[in-house]
Parts: C-alpha cells; sequence; structure tokens
C-alpha cells in the first residue's frame, strides 16, 4: 500500500489566496483526520471524518477553513481566504481499527 | 475524557546512553496508548502502541515502553541511543472504545556523538 498521500507537499501563496491541501488516504481505512503542526501550538486536530461524514469540527480555527470528503479515497482542506497566521504544516492521517497512518504532510506558507 | 502529558519538551543523551522520555495519560475508561516519532521534515510512524494486551509494548528499533496503571504512565525507553534516533516523539491516547487520538505536546530527543 503507498500510505496516505498527500499534495502538494510544499505551497506558497499570498495573503488572501485560496488554499487546497489534497488528501488520499489507505484504502479501506474508515476515519480520516485533518492535523495544523506549528511550533507555537504543536499537533492540532483540525476534523475528523468517519466513512465520509465529518465528525468533530471543532478544532477548525475559522470559517476560513472548510474540508470535505466526497468519498472514502479523498478529502480536500481549503483555505479561503489565506493569512500569514496560517502557515504551517498541514497532516491528514487515517486509521482502522485504532491505529492511525500519517502523510508525509503539506508545508503551507502564507506571505 | 483523555489526554497525555509529555515530561521535558527537550531531552539530550549522549550516544549509547539509555533514553528515557516520560508520558503520562488520564483517561476515564480504558485507554489505548502510543507513541510515535517524527523525523525533519516527515510525516509522524508509529513506533508502538499499547492496546491492552502485554504491559510491555516491543516497538521498532529497540524501543519499548510500559504501561502502568497505577502510575497512569507510559513511559518509552531506549537501553542504547543511537545518532539516528534524533527526533521528535509523541505520546497519544484513544480510549478503547474511541476514535479520536490525543497527542502530547511532543519531546525533541537529542543524541550527543
Amino acid at each position: 500500500d503507498a500510505g496516505v498521500i498527500q499534495s502538494p507537499r510544499h505551497e506558497v501563496t499570498e495573503m488572501g489566496q485560496e488554499v487546497t491541501l489534497r488528501c488520499k488516504p489507505i484504502s479501506g481505512h474508515d476515519y480520516l483526520f485533518w492535523y495544523r503542526q506549528t511550533m507555537m501550538r504543536g499537533l492540532e486536530l483540525l476534523i475528523y471524518f468517519n466513512n465520509n461524514v465529518p465528525i468533530d469540527d471543532s478544532g477548525m480555527p475559522e470559517d476560513r477553513f472548510s474540508a470535505k470528503m466526497p468519498n472514502a479515497s479523498f478529502s480536500t482542506l481549503k483555505i479561503q481566504p489565506s493569512e500569514p497566521r496560517d502557515s504551517a504544516v498541514y497532516f491528514c492521517a487515517s486509521s482502522l481499527r485504532g491505529e492511525l497512518f500519517f502523510g508525509e504532510g503539506s508545508r503551507l506558507t502564507v506571505l | 475524557a483523555q489526554s497525555v502529558t509529555q515530561l521535558g519538551s527537550h531531552v539530550s543523551v549522549s550516544e549509547g546512553a539509555l533514553v528515557l522520555l516520560r508520558c503520562n495519560y488520564s483517561s476515564s475508561v480504558p485507554p489505548y496508548l502510543f507513541w510515535y516519532v517524527q523525523y525533519p521534515n516527515q510525516g509522524l510512524q508509529l513506533l508502538l502502541k499499547y492496546t491492552s494486551a502485554a504491559t510491555l509494548v516491543k516497538g521498532i528499533n529497540g524501543f519499548e515502553a510500559e504501561f502502568k496503571k497505577s502510575e497512569t504512565s507510559f513511559h518509552l525507553t531506549k537501553p542504547s541511543a543511537h545518532m539516528s534516533d534524533a527526533a521528535e516523539y509523541f505520546c497519544a491516547v484513544i480510549a478503547n472504545t474511541g476514535n479520536q487520538f490525543y497527542f502530547g505536546t511532543g519531546t525533541s530527543l537529542t543524541v550527543i556523538p
């Protein structure tokens, strides 16, 4: 299995632009998580899905952030409009039976 | 509710010395506990997990951890540190009936030659 696949690996954009991060979970996994990692705040859970349904989005910072999972093999995290404080590494992870597998992350820099 | 506390955000050891990274958990139900490692510019990788079987859990790269219910601890150890062990280590917990992972703040391990 290829593992959790995230794209892009690196994104540099200007403040106010829309950013879309993508994730392909491991086939057969029924949970998908989006995390954000920064030096200041560590690893934060943003939102997670079970069988494509959002279960808890209480970690989403504000309305500028949205996440979708249209099918079992694809999820997106969108930031519109982006701000410099959104600069971070965003991780997608999927799990099955209580074991979590992470992607390599998408490093976002907002100028 | 579940949570973990990692004591010491930075730990330095000499090459060949014992590695001890501390993790204490809080859980209202029997927990599953995990240690993850993160190398620079990479995602988190599972080192080992406790899921209510043996209390001493062996993981990859010579690491092990012991679940101690009386102390609510799940400390990570390795008898002899190697330069390649330098990384960030995260402890995590979920309820044995749950699916939401709670991560600690991480411990950065430095190995001194």
